[in-house]
């Protein structure tokens, strides 16, 4: 069965501080493809990234990186000097490799503070 | 390109009504899913429509029920609302392996 888990529930940083959400997957697909979503106050979900499951490259996208590890089953988004417009919840998401269900974890809520 | 719009933004209903959720996906996207958030439960799939058809299905009772229709605008509906419905309704249109959200209805059932 699919599954995603987001341990963490909330982190509460300091501006231009590093942070990194954990994200790890389960699945039996040999087929996938992996998520994250930011949501802010507004309630409206803002893709970020998609990784299929043969491309285990690191991304970098100016403060945001992503580390996708196989090994461990693991998608962990790093955001570089955080900011206070971070703040939000942050949603992995895994989805089977005909793009059907998509399975969320619980989502882990950034309180960037001044 | 326009965005997923999903209307109303806020409803208030009472237990055992019935609701209506109306989302219009991205010009071209065929495929409409719709989502369940709650505090306790996170983000659940309902549904998901392509070409008129609903596709998958989540583990949802039979009150909940959807459509989509020619010009892929979907609908969901819920009846005999109960007191666990209240939760952010969220549509997402899909294009390819592309999916995007709309800003979800809130329904508040009291």
């Amino acid at each position: 069965a699919q599954k995603v888990t987001q341990a963490q529930t909330e982190i509460s940083v300091v501006e231009k501080e590093d942070v990194t959400l954990d994200c790890v997957y389960e699945t039996r697909d040999t087929t996938y493809y992996l998520f994250w979503y930011k949501q802010p106050p507004s309630g409206e979900l803002v893709f970020l990234i998609r990784r299929n499951s043969f491309d285990e490259q690191n991304e970098i996208s100016g403060r945001y990186s992503w580390n996708f590890q196989k090994s461990t089953s693991s998608f962990n988004f790093t955001i570089t000097a955080s900011q206070v417009v971070d703040s939000a919840v942050y949603f992995c998401a895994l989805s089977d490799g005909n793009f059907n269900k998509f399975y969320f974890g619980s989502g882990t809520k950034l309180n960037v503070k001044p | 390109k326009a965005g997923v719009t999903q209307t109303p933004r806020y409803l208030i209903k009472t237990r055992g009504q019935q609701v209506t959720l109306s989302c219009s996906p991205i010009s071209g996207h065929r495929s409409v899913s719709w989502y369940q958030q709650t505090p306790g439960q996170g983000l659940q799939f309902l549904f998901e429509y392509f070409s008129e058809t609903q596709r998958n299905k989540g583990n949802f009772p039979g009150r909940f029920s959807g459509r989509q229709f020619s010009n892929s605008r979907s609908e969901m509906n819920v009846s005999t609302l109960e007191l666990g419905d209240s939760a952010l309704y969220l549509c997402a249109s899909k294009d390819y392996n592309e999916q995007f959200f709309g800003p979800g209805t809130r329904l508040t059932v009291l």
